[in-house]
C-alpha cells in the first residue's frame, strides 16, 4: 500500500516557467513533509520541508503549499531554470515514529531552456 | 565537515555472494538510516540503527538481510547469497538525534550494486 502518492512522474517546464508536483498522503498520523531533490548518480537531497500546522512555506524559488483537511501538499518552483533538472521526490513521516521517511515515488523534471 | 559517506560507491557480485555495504555518517551523528531505491522508483525504508542497536527493521527483508552500526566504525548493511533482484542503489542517511521527530535526514552519494 502506497502511502504517499506522487504525480506526475515527469514534467516537462520552460525555462523561467512554474513547475508544479503534487503529493497525496493517507495516514493522518504523518507531522513532517520533506521535498527531496535528487540528480542523477547523487544521494537525494533536502530541499524544503513543512509541518502541518503552516498552510506554506517559501524558500527563495521553492514554494511548499500544505492542504491538511484535504491531506495533500504541492512544490512549486517558480522560474525554473535548466538546473533544476533532477528528480524530486515528497516523503513524510509520522509522529512519534522511529524516523523512517515514508517516499513517493518520484517526478522526473526537465526545464527546458 | 564532511557528509554521509558511503563505499563502494559501486559494487558487482556475482549471484550466490556476499555484498557489503558501508555506511560512515556525518560527524556528530549517531543515528543512521539504510534506505533501497529501485530503478525509476522512490527511496524504500529498510532499517534504522543507532549505535549497537538495531531500533526499527520493519523494512529489511527477513532473509538474508543484516545490519549493523557497532560503537566503532561504520555501519554495515550485508547481503548475503545475493539474487539479481537485489540490484538497486543503496543510500545511508544520517541524523544527529530524535529529540525531535524533524531532525533532517542528510544522505549518502549511495551504493550501486549490481548482481550478475
Amino acid at each position: 500500500q502506497q502511502q504517499v502518492k506522487q504525480s506526475p512522474q515527469s514534467l516537462i517546464v520552460q525555462k523561467g516557467g512554474i513547475s508544479i508536483i503534487n503529493c497525496a498522503y493517507e495516514n493522518t498520523a504523518f507531522d513532517y513533509f520533506p521535498w527531496y531533490q535528487q540528480f542523477p548518480g547523487k544521494g537525494p537531497a533536502l530541499l524544503i520541508a513543512i509541518r502541518p500546522d503552516v498552510s506554506e512555506k517559501k524558500e527563495g524559488r521553492f514554494t511548499i503549499s500544505f492542504n491538511k483537511s484535504a491531506k495533500q501538499f504541492s512544490l512549486h518552483i517558480m522560474d525554473s531554470q535548466p538546473g533544476d533538472s533532477a528528480t524530486y521526490f515528497c516523503a513524510a513521516r509520522g509522529r512519534g515514529s522511529q524516523g523512517n521517511l515514508i517516499f513517493g515515488k518520484g517526478t522526473k523534471l526537465s526545464v527546458k531552456p | 565537515n564532511a557528509g554521509v559517506m558511503q563505499n563502494p560507491r559501486h559494487l558487482v557480485r556475482r549471484r550466490g555472494q556476499e555484498a557489503r555495504l558501508r555506511c560512515s555518517p556525518m560527524k556528530g551523528h549517531s543515528h543512521v538510516y539504510w534506505y533501497r531505491q529501485l530503478p525509476e522508483e522512490g527511496l524504500k525504508f529498510m532499517v534504522y540503527l543507532q549505535k549497537e542497536n538495531i531500533i526499527d527493521e520493519s523494512g529489511m527483508p527477513k532473509e538474508r538481510f543484516s545490519a549493523e552500526f557497532p560503537k566503532e566504525g561504520p555501519s554495515i548493511l550485508r547481503i548475503q547469497q545475493v539474487v539479481r533482484g537485489d540490484s538497486a542503489a543503496y543510500f545511508c542517511a544520517s541524523s544527529p538525534s530524535m529529540v525531535s521527530s524533524y531532525n533532517e535526514q542528510f544522505f549518502g552519494p549511495g551504493t550501486r550494486l549490481t548482481v550478475l
